[in-house]
């Protein structure tokens, strides 16, 4: 059973498409995140959600919008998508702010 | 701005050989956990050490922080050609940043069967 799973893990859309990843966690964690991974492997993350609440939003671009239904889930909707948003876009989740983080298998996104 | 800096980029070794992988950080951590990821797949968690810990093992890794030193190590014991993956340190500070993991830039093991 895949604690945290992502979907689509592959997406290739064209400049100016709106796209969403979803995410969902079966683990019973209360925080969730988004992290990018660039094409230089170095990951930084995104958002995070501790029960639905957004407690921390780095410097992303207002065309990320992060939505969470529930603690289970922390979907990732990008508009008028950009050739700089190619990456890979790793969901993952904790029991709570300093615990382990387990990450999903990642989506590979890019935009031609 | 990049928390873990981590050396050497690439090790290459042979299996049965032992890997040290090492991690240093700029400020004061909550805690560091160390991830693997293999090509084209998601990160795999290997430990969380926290900042009153001094050492950790799990099966065949040992992990040493030193806060003084603001650094850490991975140490791979008898590697295997399956270790070969890039390892990651990440560190979690207190505060604000409660919660927030910065990675390093990984380093990249290869082990020749």
């Amino acid at each position: 059973d895949t604690a945290v799973s992502q979907t689509p893990k592959y997406l290739v859309t064209q400049m100016g498409n709106d796209k969403s990843i979803k995410c969902e966690q079966n683990l019973g964690h209360d925080t969730m995140y988004w992290y990018k991974q660039d094409s230089k492997k170095f990951l930084k993350i995104m958002f995070s959600y501790n029960n639905k609440e957004l407690i921390i939003n780095e410097t992303v671009p207002n065309r990320f919008s992060p939505k969470s239904p529930d603690k289970a889930h922390l979907n990732l909707h990008i508009n008028s998508l950009e050739l700089g948003d190619s990456a890979v876009y790793f969901c993952a989740s904790s029991q709570s702010q300093g615990d382990t983080i387990y990450f999903g298998e990642g989506s590979w996104l890019t935009v031609v | 701005s990049q928390q873990g800096e981590e050396d050497p980029q690439a090790l290459s070794i042979q299996e049965g050989e032992n890997a040290t992988m090492n991690c240093s950080y700029k400020t004061s951590i909550n805690n560091l956990q160390w991830y693997r990821q293999n090509s084209g797949r998601g990160l795999v968690h290997l430990i969380l050490i926290r900042s009153n810990e001094r050492e950790k093992h799990s099966g065949r890794l040992r992990v040493t922080l030193d806060t003084s030193k603001k650094s850490s190590s991975l140490l791979i014991t008898a590697s295997r050609a399956a270790d070969t993956a890039s390892y990651f340190c990440a560190t979690e500070a207190g505060g604000t940043s409660y919660g927030k993991l910065t990675f390093g830039q990984g380093t990249i093991l290869t082990v020749h069967p």
